[in-house]
């Protein structure tokens, strides 16, 4: 069983709704957990950082973590299609970490 | 300043065949760490190089192999290439976030094997 579970989608919303991604971890020692969003033919990159539990909001972005569940989540308001790509979420205590598989992510005009 | 360059961005190979893909990390990055991404299993860490020294490794056969130059520049090899082999490989340095580890990506080396 993989540490970071994330379900692979697709989702699709319309422009405008809210998206709502999801992720569990098993590792009681994550502390340390990440967004990162990839584009077609691009790489990963790093969208939201959080450290422990709370809520981190950057602009329409919030992250947040539940680790009294192990949940974290990623919500993105007033969707645009700009906002299609594939999100993976990562946690880690202090060792590498550890990717959920993404879950892609369609915005329809 | 510039990011993390992956040569070459995409290359087709056949069964048995090798290949080997580079990596130059961001300047003055000395840790480089090798991933591969398929569909069905998500990024897979291969593994990381800090200062021409192998520091991690992942769970993957011996076909695959890696080093790191005086530069920090990095090379992945893979041997004898099967078609599971086929995905794309990514490239990351590493930056000191508020704590732990923030990995900064190349676009990716995608193989192809027929």
């Amino acid at each position: 069983q993989k540490e970071v579970e994330q379900d692979p989608g697709p989702l699709s919303v319309p422009e405008g709704a809210i998206v709502s991604l999801n992720c569990t971890y098993s590792n009681s020692a994550f502390q340390y957990f990440m967004w990162y969003r990839q584009y077609s033919r691009k790489g990963p990159e790093l969208l939201m950082y959080t450290y422990s539990s709370g809520n981190k909001e950057d602009g329409r972005f919030t992250a947040q973590v539940d680790k009294s569940s192990k949940y974290i989540s990623l919500f993105i308001r007033d969707s645009q299609p700009s906002d299609s790509a594939t999100y993976l979420c990562a946690s880690t205590g202090w060792g590498k970490l550890q990717f959920g598989a993404g879950t892609q992510v369609v915005v329809t005009p | 300043k510039a990011g993390v360059t992956q040569t070459p961005r995409y290359l087709i190979k056949t069964r048995g065949q090798q290949v080997t893909l580079s990596c130059s990390p961001i300047s003055g990055h000395r840790s480089v760490s090798w991933y591969q991404q398929t569909p069905g299993q998500g990024l897979q860490f291969l593994f990381e190089y800090f200062s021409e020294t192998q520091r991690n490794k992942g769970n993957f056969p011996g076909r695959f192999s890696g080093r790191q130059f005086s530069n920090s520049r990095s090379e992945m090899n893979v041997s004898t290439l099967e078609l599971g082999d086929s995905a794309l490989y990514l490239c990351a340095t590493t930056t000191v976030g508020a704590g732990a580890n923030v990995l900064t990506f190349g676009a990716g080396s995608r193989l192809t094997v027929l």
